[in-house]
């Protein structure tokens, strides 16, 4: 495909199970970007994926949210033992520069919901 | 802190006219700005990119500037239309970590 895609578009679960959304970004774009969106707030920024570099994970809320990046492509981002305030929509970004001044190309985005 | 800023939140305007969103970024150190639409529900569609050496770029109907000194970003909407309803933001690049503004609300009315 030519853009950013995220999977599921939509999760609905249950107070205290875990969950996995994923992101296969453009090919070939180095950089990848885990941001979060919650009802009426702006975008907060959650892990930075560089190539084969160890992640950027300075904005991960909780201990509970984790990433990884397979082979430098694919991308999950897990959160364990779910809570309500963890509902949000989760997008994605990928980059092809690597020198910081590349442009973002978004993903439609998981919209997560803990009941 | 870093922190980006947009004025204003919210903007009605019957059709046709010419809009100015702004953006506001306190730490000036910043490699890009990229401003963004998006429509409910939906997720971000890029619509101009400006690196820190750039004045401003243009896109059709479309014109941003730069004043990295300042900390201030423009975006320029011309000859507005009813398709041109999404809210718009803008994102501070500072290298590892965009910053996002909380974005501006735009309603053209036909």
């Amino acid at each position: 495909g030519a853009g950013v895609s995220q999977s599921p578009s939509n999760k609905v679960t249950e107070k205290g199970k875990d969950v996995e959304l994923r992101c296969d970004p453009i090919s070939g774009h180095t950089a990848l970007y885990w941001y979060r969106q919650s009802l009426g707030q702006g975008l907060e920024f959650l892990i930075y994926f560089q190539g084969n570099s160890a992640p950027d994970k300075s904005g991960l809320p909780s201990d509970r949210f984790s990433a990884e990046r397979t082979g430098g492509s694919v991308s999950t981002l897990t959160i364990q033992r779910t809570q309500q305030e963890d509902s949000a929509v989760y997008l994605c970004a990928s980059s092809l520069d690597s020198s910081y001044s590349g442009e973002q190309f978004f993903g439609p985005g998981t919209r997560l919901t803990v009941l | 802190k870093q922190e980006v800023t947009q004025i204003p939140a919210a903007l009605s305007v019957p059709e046709g006219e010419n809009l100015v969103l702004n953006c506001s970024f306190t730490d000036s150190a910043i490699y890009n700005l990229q401003w963004f639409r998006q429509d409910p529900g939906k997720g971000l569609t890029s619509l101009l990119l400006i690196q820190s050496s750039q004045r401003e770029q243009t896109s059709g109907r479309l014109n941003a500037s730069l004043d990295k000194s300042s900390g201030r970003s423009t975006l320029y909407i011309a000859a507005s239309q009813p398709g041109d309803s999404a809210t718009y933001l803008c994102a501070a690049n500072y290298g590892q970590n965009f910053v996002f503004g909380p974005g501006t609300r735009l309603s053209v009315l036909p």
